[in-house]
């Protein structure tokens, strides 16, 4: 049973506008959720984090908003520039571990 | 840079034969993990090690063991390679005590069995 779910397998965006990755999990012990981004025929990359105690980080043109009512979180980039095309997954932790998500496929058109 | 290097980057293999994976850090982490890359599935954790020979099972673990005698080598084995097991490997640590921090990946070892 996934305990993290992205549900959209890929997303399609032009440059210069808002991307949004989606992300929601099931278990309510997870206590520290996090993005990673990766490009082909390289390792994954940390991006942005926020605790549980927050609803909201902000870093640059990179935001995370945290609903831990729905158990859902979400990756916001804004302006979207053709260099975030990547693979994105978001992660959550319980603790010991990083439980990850599918992963979603983000290109961003020129 | 994590100071993650992870060995052999590339191999071929035949089915039913033992491979061994090398992760391999210079600072002195506690925490260090195996997880494996698959379209559709995302990154899904193998083993982790929590200290010198102490190390827990994740959730695909059938197939592979672990070795930890020193805190800056992390070993991965396939006991006997399967089809099933091409995969692209990632090693990773984590970066404070706490196992569930921001973890940082090694650049990967694709592995394909045929």
């Amino acid at each position: 049973d996934q305990q993290v779910k992205q549900n959209s397998p890929s997303l399609s965006v032009q440059e210069g506008r808002i991307s949004i990755l989606n992300c929601d999990y099931t278990n309510s012990m997870f206590d520290y959720f996090l993005w990673y981004k990766k490009y082909p025929a390289e390792g994954p990359t940390f991006l942005i984090s926020i605790s549980s105690i927050k609803d909201k980080n902000e870093d640059g043109r990179f935001t995370v908003f945290l609903n831990k009512s729905a158990k859902h979180l979400s990756l916001h980039i804004v302006p979207s520039q053709p260099g975030d095309s990547a693979v994105y997954f978001c992660a959550a932790s319980d603790g010991n571990k990083l439980v990850f998500g599918a992963g979603t496929i983000l290109r961003v058109k020129s | 840079d994590a100071g993650i290097t992870q060995s052999p980057r590339h191999k071929v293999t035949e089915t039913g034969t033992p491979v061994t994976l090398r992760c391999h850090q210079t600072e002195n982490h506690r925490y260090m993990y195996w997880y494996r890359q698959d379209p559709g599935h995302g990154l899904r954790l193998i083993h982790y090690s929590y200290g010198v020979k102490d190390t827990d099972k994740g959730e695909v673990s059938d197939g592979y063991s672990v070795s930890r005698s020193k805190t800056e080598d992390f070993l991965l084995t396939l006991e006997s390679a399967t089809s099933s097991q091409t995969s692209v490997y990632f090693c990773a640590i984590s970066a404070g005590d706490r196992g569930g921090n921001t973890i940082y990946f090694g650049e990967g070892s694709w592995l394909t069995v045929v």
